[in-house]
């Protein structure tokens, strides 16, 4: 079983950056998104599709349509450039899989 | 809050057994809340998953490394293990020991990873 992401984004700081995971179990499983910075472990931003942790900014948000998930960061910041990975499960929930990753560049 | 802590061999001979060993403090390894992962990043690459167990001895693992993965918990040490046997130059990667609960199911903690190199 396969997530799918693009491998990079490029936003200008303060515009919208988007960046969407593809999995055929996605309807009927949970996505969450995690920020990695270098050299860091990483950080979940996004959980269960759109529930934002504590102390992540407002700018971070999940939405989901079909086989679809998007996460959304409106008005980017610099500090906001890091790989960014996608988690759910195969149908059975018997494996952990993640996206292969996507680069944000804020340029 | 639970905190992770890899520890174990920074460099294994290849066809060698990896073993690394996650102290887990702030929370209980005998607790059926929490899922306790490993996860391995060569450098440059994304994150794999390779298995998970929990405190019933239910584990599942990756299906591309199932044949070479063992994942054990001591409940007495509050600790869980990762044994990866015959290891190859591919297998080069940082490793990180995490956790979910049943309740987010996301990775919400993390160790703070470990290198480990296979040599030839």
């Amino acid at each position: 079983y396969e997530l799918t992401q693009p491998p990079s984004v490029s936003v200008s700081p303060g515009q919208t950056a988007r960046i969407t995971c593809s999995g055929d179990a996605l309807p009927k499983r949970y996505a969450h998104w995690s920020q990695q910075k270098a050299g860091q472990a990483p950080v979940v931003v996004i959980y269960k599709d759109t529930e934002r942790p504590s102390g992540v900014p407002e700018r971070f948000s999940g939405s989901t349509s079909g086989t679809k998930v998007t996460l959304t960061i409106s008005g980017v910041q610099a500090e906001d450039e890091a790989d960014y990975y996608c988690q759910s499960s195969d149908i059975s929930s018997s494996y952990v899989v993640f996206g292969g990753g996507t680069k944000l560049t804020v340029l | 809050q639970v905190r992770l802590q890899e520890s174990g061999p920074g460099l294994v001979e290849s066809s060698q057994t990896l073993s690394l060993t996650c102290s887990v403090s702030g929370g209980s390894t005998g607790s059926d809340r929490y899922y306790w992962n490993w996860i391995r990043q060569p450098a440059g690459k994304g994150l794999e998953w390779i298995g998970r167990i929990h405190t019933s001895g239910r584990t599942n693992y990756n299906p591309s490394l199932k044949s070479r993965v063992t994942m054990s918990l001591d409940t007495s040490k509050n600790q869980f293990s990762l044994r990866l046997t015959s290891v190859t130059a591919a297998d080069t990667a940082v490793y990180w020991c995490a956790a979910y609960t049943d309740y987010t199911t996301s990775l919400d903690f993390w160790g703070q990873g470990t290198l480990v190199t296979v040599s030839s």
